[in-house]
């Protein structure tokens, strides 16, 4: 167990439909960051907060964002779902998010149909 | 862009064999290396990191990791593999990207079986 805990653990819904994924980092860690792992892409990263502001982008779609909020929760927001969007999503969480190791969360795995 | 290579995508070994997956990335600057295992419906977990100094790092349940600078090399090995190690193996590189981020990128990951 990382300490690092994400709601859901699945979530079924239709295209069109919105939702959002919430994750806990492990006590006293300042930075989260979300990825997106699909059978085609891999593992990639969506994005980075640190101490509730974004501060780094990666191969993030318009359709979908995020925030953290003042107890340090991250919430990743994702709409207009798309087929594709199906996917494994995961967060990790680090102290100060520099060169320190990532913890993982469980992930919640998102089913478009 | 920095990326990361892992060459094999699927291994498949017998119980007590060695292993060695390979791991190359593109990036001049510094680095953090990783390596994460991800077992059958579970989340990542860390393997083993480097951050410097010695280049062969050792990490949980009898794995290795040598980084090889001047080949941009990070090769994953354990001596005699188990069955209970069939799972996914991540490389993930962790250089600076400005602004003071450091986002992981991941190699597509190798599938290691390992049959009894």
């Amino acid at each position: 167990d990382s300490g690092v805990t994400q709601t859901p653990k699945h979530l079924i819904t239709a295209t069109g439909q919105r939702v959002t994924l919430r994750c806990s980092p492990r006590s006293g860690d300042l930075s989260v960051y979300w990825y997106q792992q699909s059978l085609d892409q891999g593992l990639q990263f969506l994005i980075q907060y640190y101490n509730g502001e974004e501060r780094a982008k990666g191969n993030i779609l318009e359709r979908f964002s995020a925030q953290q909020f003042p107890d340090l929760h991250s919430e990743l927001n994702l709409s207009s779902l798309e087929l594709g969007d199906s996917a494994l999503y995961f967060c990790a969480s680090s102290v100060a998010g520099g060169m320190e190791t990532q913890y993982f969360g469980p992930g919640t795995r998102l089913l478009v149909l | 862009a920095q990326s990361v290579s892992q060459h094999n995508h699927h291994v498949i070994l017998s119980e007590a064999a060695s292993l060695e997956l390979g791991c190359n990335y593109s990036y001049g600057g510094t680095v953090n290396l990783f390596w994460y295992v991800q077992y059958p419906g579970q989340h990542l977990q860390l393997l083993l990191k480097y951050f410097s100094g010695d280049p062969l790092v050792k990490g949980i349940k009898g794995f290795e990791a040598e980084f090889i600078k001047s080949k941009f090399s990070f090769n994953l090995r354990k001596p005699s593999v188990q069955w209970s190690d069939t799972a996914e193996y991540f490389c993930a590189v962790n250089p600076y990207s400005g602004a003071g981020s450091y986002q992981l990128t991941f190699g597509k990951g190798t599938k290691l079986s390992v049959i009894p």
